[in-house]
């Protein structure tokens, strides 16, 4: 079956310019994490949604980050006013529930890439 | 905070040598251990997990032992591929698994020589 897809795969923006990444989870998961891989940092988690709801906001790095889930399904990270330092690869998950004991599946990446 | 240490890379190994990449972990509560490959121009996947202390994770011929006196949760393969080629993530779930979601150690660049 399908998997977790993310578009776009590249993106290059100019420093102060706004963002959205999009992702498409497995169907019928409800569970959706958004992650980031930077060389400096390694791999930070951001924040997780079950179902359209997002308890845990805390791993955003700043206000200019934001995300929303419609639908229990496709979610958006929005980066606005974007810095050289939000240049990362963005990863998206989902999984059956929110409780360790599900995997979780990991799509593509999204490499946003600052100038 | 909750976090994850990993042996710093890049590791190079002859083909059929012995594997094992360090892994301890700091946690409050007892959240669940993983083991993540992410093959070259692929994306992240699970490899193994273990839920619970000496509880051991196996998949293709890789096994790790939640070993929780010494908070450590090392990966080993008795005889590496060149196809083992990759780069390691060991991870734990946050919040003592309540959400799920994951902590990464900083990844572990594996390359295996014919």
């Amino acid at each position: 079956g399908a998997g977790v897809s993310q578009s776009p795969s590249n993106k290059v923006t100019e420093k102060g310019k706004d963002v959205e990444l999009r992702c498409d989870p497995i169907s019928g998961h409800t569970a959706l994490y958004w992650y980031r891989q930077s060389l400096g940092q390694g791999l930070e988690f951001l924040i997780y949604f079950q179902g359209n709801s997002a308890p845990d906001k805390s791993g955003l790095p700043s206000d200019r980050f934001s995300a929303e889930r419609t639908g229990g399904s496709v979610s958006t990270l929005t980066i606005q006013r974007t810095q050289q330092e939000d240049s990362a690869v963005y990863l998206c998950a989902s999984s059956l529930g929110s409780i360790d004991s599900y995997e979780q599946y990991f799509g593509p990446g999204t490499r946003l890439t600052v100038t | 905070g909750d976090s994850v240490t990993q042996m710093e890379g890049p590791v190079t190994l002859s083909e059929e040598a012995f594997l094992t990449i360090n892994c301890t972990y700091t946690a409050t509560g007892y959240p669940s251990l993983f083991w993540y490959v992410q093959y070259p121009g692929e994306g992240l996947q699970l490899l193994l997990k273990a839920t619970k202390a000496d509880d051991k994770g196996s998949n293709k011929g890789f096994e790790a032992t939640y070993r929780k006196e010494t908070t450590s949760f090392h990966l080993e393969k008795g005889s590496v591929q060149v196809s083992d080629s990759a780069v390691y993530f060991c991870a734990l779930s946050g919040y003592g698994g309540s959400q799920g979601n994951l902590i990464f150690g900083k990844g572990t660049k594996l390359s295996v020589k014919p």
